[in-house]
């Protein structure tokens, strides 16, 4: 599986958009991206993933670059409960491993 | 959405002691199962990968003998640690997937305290 690199944290103010920016230059083109989050002693939280459309779902938008070397998760209008920890993975699909996770963003939404 | 559920959700031993925790898929079959540890401020790190009705396969530097892991049905997969210590304290989160679709679902987790 193609590495990702996130930033390390992010802040955003309720009620706000919040834009988590990957970095996965080096996927290849059967790849998807993937986006978990991780509300803090929860397990983590399936929320959207695409290959090259942007896609979206009740939860967040995900807008992928034309190259797909890079992608953006989209939570239109943050409250506080979003404030957790937001993982980018990126996987082919048919991967029969498991999901790894990296370190991911820390998003803390303030009020 | 599909659903995994850990029980218990929190214990707390004895140093020596052995705990058991489990892992259900309510809703689906899971023919494999995952289990992770996660230690404070720390991404999750596998420990082991289960398919239903085989042995698990251990992540390097996970002791085999200490987290047992039994995948018996389609539906209950089972986390051992045997001969707790205070430095086993950890979140354990345990992940389901059915076959043929890749998509994986996460339980609640299980908050480890040794004393």
């Amino acid at each position: 599986d193609a590495k990702t690199t996130q930033p390390p944290s992010m802040d955003c103010a309720e009620g706000r958009a919040a834009n988590l920016p990957c970095n996965h230059s080096t996927i290849s083109g059967n790849e998807y991206v993937y986006w978990y989050r991780q509300i803090h002693s929860q397990g983590p939280q399936y929320i959207i993933h695409g290959l090259k459309n942007n896609e979206t779902n009740e939860m967040a938008s995900l807008i992928i670059t034309e190259d797909r070397k890079s992608s953006t998760l989209i939570l239109p209008h943050a409250t506080l409960r979003d404030t957790a920890v937001y993982y980018c993975i990126v996987r082919a699909l048919y991967n029969n491993n498991d999901m790894r996770f990296g370190a991911g963003t820390r998003l803390t939404v303030k009020p | 959405g599909a659903v995994v559920s850990q029980h218990p959700s929190r214990v707390i031993c004895k140093s020596g002691t052995s705990v058991k925790i489990e892992c259900r898929s309510l809703d689906f079959q899971a023919t494999t199962m995952f289990w992770y540890r996660q230690f404070p401020k720390q991404s999750l790190m596998l420990m082991a990968t289960s398919n239903e009705g085989s042995k698990a396969t251990y992540e390097q530097g996970v002791e085999k003998d200490k987290f047992l892991i039994n995948h018996a049905s389609l539906t209950l997969s089972t986390l051992t640690v045997t001969s707790a210590h205070p430095e086993d304290s950890s979140f354990y989160i345990c992940s389901a997937r059915t076959g043929g679709i890749y998509e994986q679902y996460f339980g609640p987790g299980t908050r480890l305290t040794v004393t």
